[in-house]
């Protein structure tokens, strides 16, 4: 399966400010995704990335508030904006794993950014 | 509606004993997939199993065993001896595999498990 490398693990940064997560796969994928978490709560789809093209946002997500680059096949970032104690989170990228012969790895996730804004 | 439900917020279960983890989903595609996540409080997401809505037999990794009964809608992720590193968050999710959502991951609330020694 796809090994994702995702950075910053944690942060906490003033509201207002801008913080740009990085994930970088080791193997090259058509799609990668973006997701949030927050306190408590199950994982929410905030966008898919196409290599070439714009981010599909789901309902609710706007690019404005979180703008996400897909620069190659192997690389991806999610900035969130002009933020405020509602965006502290933790923030998760995903990749799906192709079958490995007989077995399915399902989809990989980077450790996670771990976000306090204050 | 696609949608998956998990009506378990937290567990607690004996070091070494079985556990079931409870998770029922509602779709009307014929063809999806079926998943279960671990999360610890590091935050990480953990695959542990999958089950195709085509495979005849349950799948089964390890420890792990998901219990899937199509008419009724429901995927259980059964953990076998339960180990204390087994304390984490459980995740069911499900991914279309027609229709406008494929590729995307739909998550249950999850279920909070706590195994005692």
């Amino acid at each position: 399966s796809a090994v994702i490398s995702q950075k910053p693990s944690r942060d906490i940064c003033q509201r207002g400010t801008s913080l740009t997560i990085q994930c970088q796969v080791d193997s090259q994928v058509t799609m990668m995704f973006w997701y949030r978490q927050q306190p408590g709560q199950s994982l929410t789809l905030i966008a898919t990335a196409n290599q070439g093209s714009e981010a599909t946002y789901e309902s609710g997500f706007v690019i404005d508030k979180f703008p996400i680059s897909r620069p190659n096949l192997t690389f991806s970032t999610l900035t969130v904006s002009n933020m405020s104690p509602e965006d502290s989170s933790i923030y998760l990228c995903s990749v799906d794993s192709p079958p490995d012969r007989d077995n399915y790895y399902g989809y990989t996730f980077g450790s996670g950014t771990r976000l306090t804004v204050v | 509606a696609q949608k998956i439900t998990q009506t378990q917020p937290g567990m607690f279960v004996q070091e070494k004993e079985a556990v079931t983890l409870d998770c029922t989903y509602d779709t009307s595609d014929p063809s999806y997939g079926l998943f279960w996540y671990k999360q610890p409080s590091s935050g990480e997401m953990i695959f542990l199993i999958y089950q195709g809505s085509y495979d005849q037999q349950n799948a089964t990794e390890g420890r792990y065993s998901l219990n899937f009964q199509k008419a009724r809608k429901s995927a259980n992720l059964v953990i076998s001896a339960s180990q204390l590193g087994d304390s984490a968050m459980y995740f069911c999710a499900m991914r279309p595999f027609y229709g406008g959502a494929t590729n995307k991951l739909i998550f249950g609330t999850g279920t909070l498990l706590a195994v005692q020694p």
